[in-house]
């Protein structure tokens, strides 16, 4: 099946910095779409990217869909204890298909 | 807002038993899915729903696994026969017509022993 490589895994920062992580996949997504998922809660959307080369906003975060369709970024700025949690982006070929998953990046912010 | 729920939170199960987890899709939502979150690892899809069948299934949705939507309300996800390995979190989400964007419920931890 397909498969998203996402990095890092985990990264530690400071509370302040900015976050840049990203996913790259061998096969073309017609969607990306990221979530970020607390502990024991379910996947929340935080962007939707539709086309190829979008960038998209939301307050502090800022999502590429990548021009080749195989790839999608997403950046954090200022970040806030809040923003602590696993972030995953996820890929989709058809409008109403299943969603394929990165493995995740594990977000902690030091004090 | 409207929101996907889910029931149980929790579900511990003896493995050879059967398990039916619960979805309240969101209610003007067309699409509904469910997918499994092994723990540590990633989100995994197995199946999805439209016009009271099955649309697309993962290679993990066997025989063992079926779906279902017993009223207007409702989608059920069935697992037959437990296995220790089907011990995950069980996330239900839906989708809606106007926007490509699947809402995902809190999730079923599902505890096989």
């Amino acid at each position: 099946g397909q498969q998203l490589n996402q990095s890092p895994q985990s990264m530690f920062i400071q509370e302040g910095e900015d976050v840049s992580m990203n996913c790259t996949s061998s096969s073309i997504f017609n969607t990306w779409l990221w979530y970020k998922q607390d502990p024991g809660e379910g996947p929340v959307l935080l962007i939707a990217l539709y086309k190829a080369g979008e960038l998209t906003s939301n307050g502090r975060l800022t999502a590429q869909f990548g021009i080749t369709r195989k790839d999608s970024f997403l950046n954090i700025s200022a970040s806030i204890p809040s923003d602590v949690g696993i972030y995953f982006c996820a890929g989709q070929t058809g409008g109403a298909d299943g969603l394929t998953f990165g493995k995740g990046t594990h977000l902690i912010i030091q004090p | 807002e409207p929101e996907v729920t889910q029931t149980p939170s929790h579900q511990v199960t003896q493995m050879g038993q059967e398990v039916i987890l619960r979805c309240v899709p969101i209610s003007n939502h067309l699409y509904f899915y469910w997918y499994r979150q092994i723990l540590g690892q990633k989100v995994e899809f197995l199946v999805s729903f439209y016009n009271n069948e099955i649309s697309e299934k993962s290679e993990i949705f066997d025989d063992q696994f079926s779906v279902e939507r017993p009223d207007g309300s409702n989608f059920t996800l069935k697992i037959r026969s437990t296995k220790l390995e089907d011990s995950a979190m069980y996330f239900c989400a839906s989708l809606p017509l106007t926007v490509n964007e699947q809402f995902f419920g809190p999730g079923t931890r599902l505890t096989v022993l």
